[in-house]
């Protein structure tokens, strides 16, 4: 089975400064997906990148990038200039590739807080 | 806007009550879930709907009853919980659940207290 596993249940940045969150994931399939969702204290989960593991090119939005290491089944997010408005909970996420998979299904892990200074 | 609107945002009830939480997706999405939110856990899949058929019922105590009308609307019926049935409740949504790599939308959640 597969598993994502955030080893920082919290971290802090100052506003503007970078800040990397961890993300490792156990699998044996060759093929699948990387999300990584933010949930700020509304509560309302939002994608915030997303990374197929076909793809050596790491993904890219706008200040949000990701260091997709395939070999080490390692998958970062790095948020460059970060505003007050990051500060939430992200949690990183897995889904098999493989189409008509009845276990087809999306696996969090438990997620990191971020903290942002002023 | 979020494409995926839950109500009510926030809910108290009863052990003895019974209660519907509601979830409905804009997105023309076929596959609807309902997920849980304990604090310090993963999210745990609770209900995957399919084209308004249920594909997966993750070993969900029965007093959690999900009802999903048509591919848009998705309720899930509570009724004699427990205080650590607490947490936040998410309904999601994706084009479909077998397509491969399909992102999941959520809503704003339900924050549920039980007492």
């Amino acid at each position: 089975a597969q598993t994502v596993t955030q080893s920082q249940p919290e971290m802090s940045v100052q506003e503007a400064e970078t800040v990397t969150l961890s993300c490792t994931y156990d699998t044996s399939e060759s093929d699948y997906y990387l999300f990584w969702y933010k949930q700020p204290p509304s509560r309302q989960m939002i994608l915030v990148i997303r990374q197929e593991a076909y793809k050596q090119q790491n993904a890219t939005e706008n200040r949000f990038s990701v260091n997709f290491q395939k070999a080490a089944k390692s998958f970062s997010l790095k948020i460059s200039d970060s505003q007050l408005g990051d500060a939430a909970m992200y949690f990183c996420a897995y889904r098999s590739a493989y189409v008509m998979n009845r276990d087809d299904k999306i696996i969090f892990g438990k997620g990191t807080r971020l903290h942002i200074l002023p | 806007e979020t494409g995926v609107t839950q109500t009510p945002r926030h809910l108290v009830m009863g052990m003895t009550n019974k209660k519907s939480l509601k979830c409905e997706q804009h997105l023309g999405h076929n596959a609807m879930y309902w997920y849980k939110q304990s604090a310090k856990k993963p999210l745990e899949l609770m209900f995957v709907y399919n084209f308004k058929e249920q594909t997966e019922n993750n070993s969900v105590p029965s007093r959690f009853s999900p009802e999903c009308p048509n591919s848009s609307h998705l309720f899930l019926h509570l009724h004699t919980l427990q205080p650590e049935d607490s947490a936040l409740y998410l309904c999601a949504s994706s084009q479909e659940v077998w397509t491969a790599g399909n992102t999941i939308y959520f809503g704003e959640g339900s924050w549920l207290t039980v007492v």
